[in-house]
């Protein structure tokens, strides 16, 4: 298993452009999350996911928007970047347990600089 | 607000040392605390997860200990290798409806040395 694999693994985006992250896992996870770290904070949730077709707000959603359209894939967008979204994003993915005791599985992360 | 503190935030070791780094929360209501690995350049690897009732729990040479009265955890390495270099992350986690809401800690960075 590949885990969890995300694309591109670095981008340079100039301020107003957009792009996409893809986030793919082969684990048939149902729950997926969209991270971001930067320097001196802790990571903080931007989207997630609970299944296929369904996504929800996390802590730090504005300027961005995401898309599950297949299980094993949560896409994650840049409508019009801006240099305060330079930062390493990180994906994850987690079964649904009602233990909520889970493991998350964290992809390797794409660094994305805005200029 | 939720709060996730970790100290120290960065320590420097002897190969074949033990070290304890310490996590302070204010999470409520509490479901779980986790504790990662970090290594430079790549993304968080669980190393444990506690609930309510551990007080401990074991991974190798990494044993994670929780206090839920008073709100604290520590992970302890015993007998630290090269290869324990990374960052330790201290997550705690909410109760929610549907998926668990996570803080993060900022992270304690270890690097262990000749």
């Amino acid at each position: 298993n590949a885990g969890v694999t995300q694309t591109p693994k670095f981008r340079v985006l100039k301020t107003g452009q957009s792009m996409t992250l893809l986030c793919a896992q082969d684990m048939n996870h149902e729950y997926m999350y969209w991270y971001r770290q930067d320097p001196g904070m802790g990571l903080r949730l931007i989207h997630y996911s609970v299944g296929e077709g369904t996504t929800a707000k996390g802590e730090v959603p504005d300027g961005y928007n995401v898309s599950r359209l297949k299980k094993q894939n949560f896409l994650l967008g840049l409508e019009s970047a801006a240099p305060s979204q330079t930062s390493v994003y990180f994906c994850a993915s987690t079964k649904a347990t009602s233990g909520r005791q889970e493991t998350q599985y964290f992809g390797p992360g794409t660094r994305l600089l805005v200029l | 607000k939720n709060q996730v503190e970790q100290s120290p935030q960065s320590l420097i070791i002897l190969e074949g040392k033990n070290c304890t780094l310490q996590c302070n929360y204010t999470v409520s209501p509490f479901s779980n605390l986790r504790w990662y690995k970090q290594d430079t350049g790549r993304g968080p690897v669980s190393l444990t997860i506690m609930t309510f009732s551990e007080n401990t729990k074991s991974n190798g040479r990494y044993t994670a200990t929780l206090d839920a009265d008073t709100k604290q955890s520590s992970l302890h390495i015993t007998a630290s290798q090269l290869s324990d270099s990374a960052s330790y992350i201290c997550v705690v986690s909410e109760k929610t409806g549907t998926a668990s809401k996570l803080t993060f800690g900022t992270g304690t960075r270890l690097q262990v040395t000749l």
